[in-house]
């Protein structure tokens, strides 16, 4: 199922880089969220967009920075971040009106 | 504090047998209800979605919902040993309602 597309894969960056993960949905959802999993954990929500617009932010520290260009695109920003940042991130859809969710495969990143 | 409680296993069962999974939720406004399954680097992926009491059939899987008791539960017939995984109950608090609050998740394994 290829609904929620994530780019890259898998990414390795220096504290001092900057890159950026990208989301794509083509389920027409207009709900979209970036969560964060590291390893034997649930999912932990970073911030959802609702309507293309910035509505949850889970108090996630500014190297993090989000951005809706459109209803079917997500970015989320990197840099200076910390090897504790290391996880996989995941990027979901939102059904109205309860709210089901479908996860984009992720993206394996891995901070030195 | 919203809270979903799920064993975290290991559950393990024999190949071919029912495999019973429970997950009980602190909110009594919750709404809907989810399971996820999750294999080992993989990301989570929506297997039964539950929204009013009773039971809710789909191939070899039946959610259950019990709205009384706070209580959700999804079994497995014909336990298989691609059945595998992680499995990561959801609680939706209500209509509107943007977040899922995720259990921890119960790590299954079905033995050849």
């Amino acid at each position: 199922d290829t609904e929620v597309t994530q780019t890259p894969k898998h990414l390795v960056m220096g504290m001092t880089n900057k890159k950026s993960l990208k989301c794509e949905q083509h389920m027409g959802h207009r709900a979209m969220y970036w969560y964060k999993q590291k390893a034997k954990k649930p999912p932990e929500l970073m911030f959802v967009y609702s309507y293309e617009k910035l509505s949850i932010n889970e108090s996630v520290p500014s190297r993090f920075s989000p951005e809706c260009p459109n209803s079917s695109l997500l970015n989320l920003h990197l840099h200076a971040l910390q090897p504790e940042d290391s996880a996989l991130y995941l990027c979901a859809t939102g059904a109205r009106p309860y709210n089901e969710q479908f996860f984009g495969p992720g993206t394996r990143l891995t901070v030195l | 504090q919203k809270e979903v409680e799920q064993n975290s296993g290991p559950l393990s069962v024999p190949e071919g047998a029912i495999a019973s999974l429970n997950c009980t939720y602190s909110d009594r406004g919750s709404q809907s209800f989810f399971w996820y399954r999750q294999y080992s680097g993989k990301s989570p992926e929506l297997i039964m979605s539950i929204y009013s009491n009773g039971d809710k059939e789909d191939g070899r899987f039946t959610a259950q919902l019990n709205k009384a008791s706070q209580y959700v539960s999804l079994l497995i017939r014909d336990s298989q040993p691609s059945d595998s995984a992680t499995y990561l109950c959801a609680v939706n608090s209500g209509a509107g309602s943007y977040q899922l609050t995720f259990g921890k998740g119960t790590k299954l394994s079905v033995i050849p």
